[in-house]
């Protein structure tokens, strides 16, 4: 089965500073999506980013980046500059036949 | 991308009863789903609503508990059954295929569910 493995239950980060989250994931396949979701305290879910399995290149919106290592099955995401709007739940999930989530990760940013 | 509605937004309800809720999205989307997210938790997966046939349901969820229909590609509903203080938690409704958005999931903003 695959698994989804968020390691940081709560991250904290100073406004206009970096945070990077972590993410693992236990699979056999070879293809297949990553998804980082934020879920503010609103609970509405919001897709930041997502990466293909079969593309090298790490996926950048604006100031959130992945840094995807296939063969270490690691998908962790960089917040830069980051903003009070940032704090929230970040969901890490993998995609297959149906979508599997880590645990989540609770980022607070101080101002 | 989707806007998705969920009806009703919170309930709470007593034990023994059923509840239904809705989800409804602006354009036909090929897949929807049921997840339960209970306090402070990650989202699981209820199941996968087909529709005009029966839902495909995870492992440790049954149709007699959770009935669900989707009687067109815009619309589903799920029905938490004989309730109990355990069933406790938000149901988030979600969609993909919707527009080019293949292998992209959408959610609504979550029905939260209080059972006495």
């Amino acid at each position: 089965a695959q698994t989804v493995t968020q390691s940081q239950p709560e991250m904290s980060v100073q406004e206009a500073e970096t945070v990077t989250l972590s993410c693992t994931y236990d699979t056999s396949e070879s293809d297949y999506y990553l998804f980082w979701y934020k879920q503010p305290p609103s609970r509405q879910m919001i897709l930041v980013i997502r990466q293909e399995a079969y593309k090298q290149q790490n996926a950048t919106e604006n100031r959130f980046s992945v840094n995807f290592q296939k063969a270490a099955k690691s998908f962790s995401l960089k917040i830069s500059d980051s903003q009070l709007g940032d704090a929230a739940m970040y969901f890490c999930a993998y995609r297959t036949n149906d979508m599997r989530f880590g645990a989540g990760t609770r980022l607070t940013v101080k101002p | 991308s989707a806007v998705i509605s969920q009806k009703p937004s919170r309930d709470i309800c007593q034990r023994g009863t059923s509840l239904t809720i809705q989800c409804q999205v602006d354009s036909q989307v090929t897949m929807m789903f049921w997840y339960r997210q209970q306090p402070g938790q990650s989202l699981t997966l209820i199941a996968t609503a087909n529709q005009g046939s029966e839902a495909t349901y995870e492992s440790g969820f049954v149709i007699d508990k959770f009935p669900i229909s989707r009687p067109n590609l815009t619309f589903s509903t799920l029905t938490v059954s004989n309730m109990s203080p355990e069933d406790s938690s938000i149901y988030l409704c979600s969609v993909e295929g919707a527009g080019a958005s293949y292998n992209e999931q959408f959610f609504g903003p979550g029905t939260r569910l209080t059972v006495l």
